[in-house]
């Protein structure tokens, strides 16, 4: 059994690029929901896919989208980054419809110029 | 949507005393609450949790109790360890609505030896 992986693990960007970042869920797990973790601050829900569709969303805008794939990896895509974007980036996979604990991956450290 | 507000923010302990940390939620459909742990740079890890139909539970050295009437949850470690030092966040969600947690701001604990 894997455990929860992302990638890639730092990136520096520039406001107004976009950027993709990935994640490869635990092994057995259909779920996979994104959180953002700025500096001081406890993780805020972004969004929640399952089954390759979007199963719930966190108070954030259209430019922050995501995909689910066939194999339940999953990427979450920012548009026109701004200052704030600036974030740890989490991932956690879960198992839909039991226990739903959840599992995260390490993180993506995304810094936005 | 869900609000959910942690106390103390920062708590410093001697090694050997009890740290005790406090979460209150707003939503009365939350059904879930987990706890985790983050040490620095590194992923949020779960080290206990409690669903609403339990008041209290215990897992070696750390409990977590829960006041579904006043909307509160706690979390409890006893005989604190240098390794217990970390940021802790609590949580809160509906397990039926596919798990989407809204985490606390955090909580650094520092134990002294």
């Amino acid at each position: 059994e894997t455990g929860v992986t992302q990638s890639p693990t730092h990136l520096i960007k520039t406001r107004g690029q976009q950027v993709t970042l990935r994640c490869s869920s635990q092994s057995g797990h259909n779920t996979v929901s994104w959180y953002q973790q700025a500096l001081g601050q406890g993780p805020q829900f972004i969004f929640q896919y399952y089954r390759e569709e979007e199963n719930g969303r966190g108070n954030f805008p259209p430019r922050f989208s995501g995909l689910q794939f066939p194999n339940y990896s999953s990427e979450l895509n920012v548009n026109a980054l701004e200052l704030d974007d600036s974030a740890l980036y989490l991932c956690a996979s879960s198992l839909q419809g039991a226990h739903n604990e959840q599992f995260f991956g390490p993180g993506t450290r995304l810094t936005v110029l | 949507g869900e609000n959910v507000e942690q106390h103390p923010s920062t708590l410093s302990v001697q090694e050997g005393d009890s740290a005790v940390i406090k979460c209150t939620y707003s939503d009365s459909a939350s059904n879930y609450f987990p706890w985790y742990k983050q040490e620095l740079g590194k992923r949020p890890q779960l080290i206990i949790d409690i669903r609403s139909n339990v008041g209290e539970k215990k897992d070696q050295r750390i409990a977590v109790t829960l006041n579904k009437t006043a909307k509160h949850f706690s979390l409890h470690i006893t005989e604190t360890q240098p390794e217990d030092s970390a940021v802790y966040f609590c949580a809160a969600s509906i397990q039926a609505a596919g798990n989407k947690l809204t985490f606390g701001g955090g909580t650094r604990v520092l134990v002294k030896p």
